[in-house]
């Protein structure tokens, strides 16, 4: 099965900066079949991204994904306190459906 | 799109747990329903899905021969059953939404059903 590797972990940030998460795959993943989504606590996670860098419904575009292959992004410019809770990333190309292990992005 | 899930369970090591997730049944047939857990304090893992139109179930490995999911068109319900419960599976169980081919992505979850596993 494919493996998601997310870095960092964590990412402690302020209000209004710049936020980069990765995702790196341990084989590429074909039509770029990666999506982000994002879990508040106590909360459902929700789709973000997808197709690697589709905006699914209600996505600001302060957020963005790209990438290909194996390394994928998701960039969240001037964050906003609701922007603070995990990132998952997710491979829809090969069965079976991955998750990353998570970033945590804490203010 | 509102999933809809049944309330929380306790149950005891090598019992079985079903859990329920109810869509509106005129688009039910349209999508699959899989099943995601997330073991308290971890991240998210795909156990499995069924696509009510054909009603082929397909289960991560890890699981085979623990998990049943299966499907009611008539009253656009989605249900999963896992047996031999361990503590290890102590955790919350999300119906998510999904495209009808062999993989998906999850454009819709429903809330959560925490099963907990103890003596």
């Amino acid at each position: 099965e494919i493996v998601l590797t997310q870095s960092p972990g964590t990412l402690s940030l302020s209000p209004g900066e710049r936020a980069t998460l990765s995702c790196r795959a341990s084989q590429p993943i074909s039509s770029r079949h990666l999506a982000w989504y994002r879990q508040k606590p106590g909360q459902a996670p929700r789709l973000l991204i997808y197709g690697a860098s589709t905006r699914a419904t209600g996505t600001p575009d302060r957020i963005t994904g790209n990438g290909s292959g194996t390394d994928f992004t998701l960039t969240i410019s001037r964050l906003e306190p609701e922007d603070f809770a995990v990132y998952y990333c997710q491979q829809y190309d090969t069965s079976p459906e991955t998750f990353g292990q998570g970033t945590r992005l804490d203010i | 799109v509102r999933l809809v899930q049944s309330g929380a369970e306790v149950k005891k090591p090598g019992s079985s747990v079903r859990v329920s997730c109810e869509a509106a049944r005129d688009i039910f047939s349209t999508y699959s329903f899989n099943w995601v857990r997330q073991a308290p304090g971890q991240g998210l893992e795909w156990m499995g899905k069924i696509s009510p139109s054909t009603e082929e179930s397909h289960y991560a490995q890890r699981f085979q021969g623990r998990i049943t999911i299966t499907a009611d068109k008539s009253t656009g319900t989605a249900l999963m059953e896992l047996v031999r419960l361990t503590s290890q599976d102590t955790a919350v169980y999300y119906c998510a939404r999904g495209a009808r081919g062999p993989v998906t992505l999850f454009d819709s979850w429903g809330p959560g059903t925490p099963v907990t596993v103890s003596s």
